[in-house]
């Protein structure tokens, strides 16, 4: 499976203010996902990049809030924008092999 | 509405005896099941998986039973580890949207 790391692992950030996540794969991969995790929540998919394209949105998340960059087959970055405290959560990139997803390591927010 | 649901939040278990993680599901389109393991400050890893063709699915110590006609699927590890201890993950995929929808986890806690 390929190895996905973030960056930053976390951030403590105020609000209004915007936060980008870095997200490397060590191999190509057409599409990858991003995820969010609420506090006791269930992993929630926010987006799906593939290379070259717009991202693809889930209800109730949109491109202004998080804008999603997908410039090659390896790296992606998520933005959250003008941030409030409920958009602290653990925001988590993965890749797909058939119908099994690998994660990355996370990036905790906090906003205050 | 929650399609795939743990009901157990916790569950507390010695070194050495069975542990058995519960997950129900609604929708009957899902045709693949997944069960993640997740410790703190690092990203889901993929621990085992079922299609809906069959009724159990075994890796090790890890054995996954699926009955559909209950829309129920467990997870059971024996015996049970002190490094096994993690929140748990299951997951469901099928249907239209192809996406993963994972329950909100059970923290499972192997006692030495």
């Amino acid at each position: 499976s390929a190895v996905i790391s973030q960056k930053p692992s976390r951030d403590i950030c105020q609000r209004g203010t915007s936060l980008t996540i870095q997200c490397q794969v060590d191999s190509q991969v057409t599409m990858m996902f991003w995820y969010r995790q609420q506090p006791g929540q269930s992993l929630t998919l926010i987006a799906t990049a593939n290379q070259g394209s717009e991202a693809t949105y889930e209800s109730g998340f949109v491109i202004d809030k998080f804008p999603i960059s997908r410039p090659n087959l390896t790296f992606s970055t998520l933005t959250v924008s003008n941030m409030s405290p409920e958009d602290s959560s653990i925001y988590l990139c993965s890749t797909a092999e058939g119908w099994e997803q690998y994660f990355g390591p996370g990036t905790r927010l906090t906003v205050t | 509405d929650q399609q795939v649901k743990q009901n157990s939040p916790s569950l507390s278990v010695q070194e050495g005896r069975i542990s058995i993680l519960n997950c129900d599901y609604t929708n009957s389109m899902f045709d693949y099941f997944l069960w993640y393991k997740k410790y703190p400050a690092e990203g889901p890893t993929f621990l085992i998986s079922i299609s809906s063709i069959k009724d159990k699915n075994e890796d090790g110590r890890f054995t996954v039973f699926l009955n559909k006609s209950a829309k129920h699927l467990s997870l059971h590890i024996v015996p049970s580890q002190p490094g096994d201890s993690a929140v748990y993950f299951c997951a469901a995929v099928g249907g239209a949207t192809n996406k993963l929808i994972f329950g909100t986890g059970t923290l499972l806690a192997v006692q030495p």
